[in-house]
């Protein structure tokens, strides 16, 4: 199985600044026939299901504001909030969908500062 | 609007069984790979089973192999989780979660807003 391992598990940022959370990957999730990254991330307000948040490691989802934006390759993987709201604040979870099963990584909480 | 509505959790004793289902609307279901996704108490998200669309392969976490059988009825937009042999450890909200059109696409754009099934005597 493909071990997904986020950093930090916890993070304050203070409003209007920068958010910066780290999913490593045990194995690279890069299709080499499309070069596409198997990789997603989520997010996850209290008390309800998680939304898709990027995919294909850069990709936004459909009304994701656009200061969430992903990067990374292969093995190593950015979630960057440019601008903290406060509406942000919420747990992020990365998630490969190379293989099955599919697997998540332990989640990173973000509080405001 | 795609929606997702799961049903059938509750408190199970050890050793029992119970039946999850979640209704679709919004969506051409045989068109999508269907999934369930638990998430215990307190705790991250873990993938448990998914099914195609098109000719129902079946695929599933090995914490649940040969205890839990996913379905579908097509003609119903309903997904469903037979589960078997429940421990404690299956104690967890079951999230439904739409995928992609092929098993490739293993992401998960829309999901319900869970049952909660716990297992205890």
């Amino acid at each position: 199985d493909i071990v997904m391992t986020q950093s930090p598990d916890s993070l304050a940022v203070s409003l209007g600044e920068r958010a910066t959370i780290n999913c490593k990957s045990s194995q690279s999730v890069l299709y080499s026939s499309n070069n596409k990254n198997y990789f997603a991330w989520y997010q996850q307000k209290p008390g309800q299901p998680p939304k898709l948040l990027i995919y294909w490691a850069s990709t936004r989802q459909s009304g994701v504001p656009d200061r969430f934006s992903g990067s990374g390759s292969e093995t190593d993987f950015t979630l960057t909030i440019s601008s903290l709201q406060a509406e942000d604040v919420a747990v992020y979870y990365c998630q490969q969908y190379y293989n099955i099963p599919r697997t998540f990584g332990q989640g990173t909480r973000v509080e405001i500062k | 609007e795609v929606q997702l509505l799961e049903s059938g959790g509750g408190l199970v004793q050890p050793g029992g069984s119970l039946r999850l289902s979640c209704a679709a609307s919004g969506l051409i279901f045989s068109s999508y790979v269907m999934n369930w996704v638990r998430q215990a108490p307190g705790k991250g998200l873990e993938w448990v089973s998914g099914i195609s669309g098109s000719d129902g392969s079946a695929y599933y976490a090995d914490s649940v192999k040969g205890r839990f059988t996913i379905s579908r009825d097509n003609s119903k937009n309903t997904l469903y989780l037979q589960m078997n042999s429940l421990r404690a450890e299956d104690t967890a909200i079951y999230y439904c979660a739409k995928g992609g059109s092929t098993v490739t696409t293993g992401l998960f754009d829309y999901w319900g807003q869970g049952t909660l099934v716990t297992v205890s005597s």
